[in-house]
């Protein structure tokens, strides 16, 4: 069965500091990969998607950016952090090929608050 | 490009009386619809979806949903409420092409009053 890892749970980084999440999933391949943030009371706000390695979408242009060196591995990274980047951090995955109906599948999340 | 409306980000119900959470969808292609639960700070579950065939989807935990084409709508309920159905859901809306990440509602919040 597939399953999906976040890293860290929770975290918390002065405003201007660097950042790195990792999710990784298990499983399957070639998996389409998403970032998703959820700001208090704004629902769900996709960051990035990607349909393989190197490619990435940009949803929304700021301080953010995604990569993905593995097939399985999606990063998310800022170089300097920003109040406003505090929030819930999903990342998600849904099958590449096969059925044209892409559920996507949710990570626990991380908690990130910028001080 | 299709969009989901949520109406009312914030729904309370007495425990064991009916749930319904509102989804209004808007699409140029017959839709594929799908409600996910979220718990505090977990991440997002399936509830059901609804791709094609038979218009009335049952899921998990005793919830429903019902596609009208006519209404554009998507409504989840459940006939009687839980302590543990509080949580936040969301309906999203798919295109049905390959590669095309799905699109949330704002998502609407369950209390239950015991």
């Amino acid at each position: 069965s597939q399953t999906i890892h976040q890293w860290p749970a929770t975290l918390v980084q002065p405003v201007g500091s660097p950042l790195s999440l990792e999710c990784t999933v298990e499983g399957t391949s070639n998996p389409n990969l998403y970032w998703y943030r959820q700001a208090a009371g704004r629902g769900l706000q996709l960051l990035f998607y990607s349909v393989g390695i190197g490619q990435i979408s940009s949803e929304v242009p700021q301080n953010l950016s995604a990569s993905r060196p593995q097939d399985r591995q999606f990063i998310l990274s800022s170089k300097k952090l920003l109040l406003s980047d505090s929030g819930f951090y999903l990342c998600a995955w849904s099958d590449h090929v096969g059925t044209a109906i892409d559920e996507q599948y949710f990570g626990p999340g991380t908690r990130l608050t910028v001080t | 490009a299709q969009s989901v409306t949520q109406l009312g980000s914030h729904v309370s119900v007495s425990e064991g009386a009916l749930v319904l959470l509102r989804c209004n969808y808007s699409s140029s292609v017959p839709p594929y619809l799908f409600w996910y639960v979220q718990y505090p700070n977990q991440g997002l579950q399936l509830l059901l979806k609804y791709t094609t065939g038979a218009t009335l989807v049952k899921g998990i935990n005793g919830f429903e949903a019902e596609f009208k084409k006519s209404e554009t709508s998507f409504h989840l309920t459940k006939p009687s409420a839980h302590m543990s159905d509080a949580a936040e859901y969301f309906c999203a809306v798919s295109d049905g092409l390959r590669n095309t990440p799905l699109v949330f509602g704002k998502g609407t919040r369950l209390s239950v009053i015991a």
